[in-house]
């Protein structure tokens, strides 16, 4: 799988949009980019993926550049409780089955009240 | 999502002694993945466990050392043999529930001493 570059700390005020970079320069045509986030030491907690358009949920929005190459997890009003440490996970998707995800050491994001 | 489980969710053990850790989760799935987390690390992926197959290891990871067992499609178990305290780590869990999402267990918290 592709390598993924994060920032290893941000700040972000409560009730800002907190907006988290992923660079994945390397990314291959078959390749989703994942976020995961981890809160001191839980198991990891799926936030959204993407392959080549912009998605949002109830969580997060994901904006990935066209040329792939690198996204944004953005965390439209954040709280206290969204601080944590954010994973951006590229991966392949074969189609008949699946493969583990490989953790880079993420962006710790400290939201400040 | 899925609703994953893990058995226990912390203990403290003997160097040289053996710990299993249980996997369940709500739903059949084909792919169950197994993570460490050694102390202030990223997930590091140990093995994936196939329903009906061996476990397939991770490069430094080795069946004499985690032994799995997937007896069923919603269980399976992870051993961590003959102990040290290196092994202090939190294990866990993951599935993938849909063919692109994958979910993890709260993990399971090992202090060897």
């Amino acid at each position: 799988d592709a390598k993924t570059t994060q920032p290893p700390s941000m700040d972000c005020a409560e009730g800002r949009a907190a907006n988290l970079p992923c660079n994945h320069s390397t990314i291959s045509g078959n390749e989703y980019v994942y976020w995961y986030r981890q809160i001191h030491s839980q198991g990891p907690q799926y936030i959204i993926h993407g392959l080549k358009n912009n998605e949002t949920n109830e969580m997060a929005s994901l904006i990935i550049t066209e040329d792939r190459k690198s996204s944004t997890l953005i965390l439209p009003h954040a709280t206290l409780r969204d601080t944590a440490v954010y994973y951006c996970i590229v991966r392949v998707y074969s189609g008949g089955g699946a493969d583990g995800l490989t953790f880079g050491k993420g962006t710790h994001l400290i939201i400040q009240p | 999502s899925a609703v994953i489980s893990q058995k226990p969710s912390r203990d403290i053990c003997q160097r040289g002694t053996s710990l299993t850790i249980q996997c369940q989760v709500d739903s059949q799935v084909t792919m169950m993945f197994w993570y460490r987390q050694q102390p202030g690390q990223s997930l590091t992926l140990i093995a994936t466990a196939n329903q009906g197959s061996e476990a397939t290891y991770e490069s430094g990871f080795v069946i004499d050392k985690f032994p799995i067992s997937r007896p069923n499609l919603t269980f399976s178990t992870l051993t961590v043999s003959n102990m040290s305290p290196e092994d202090s780590s939190i294990y866990l869990c993951s599935v993938d529930r849909t063919e692109e999402t994958q979910y993890f267990g709260p993990g399971t918290r090992l202090l060897v001493l």
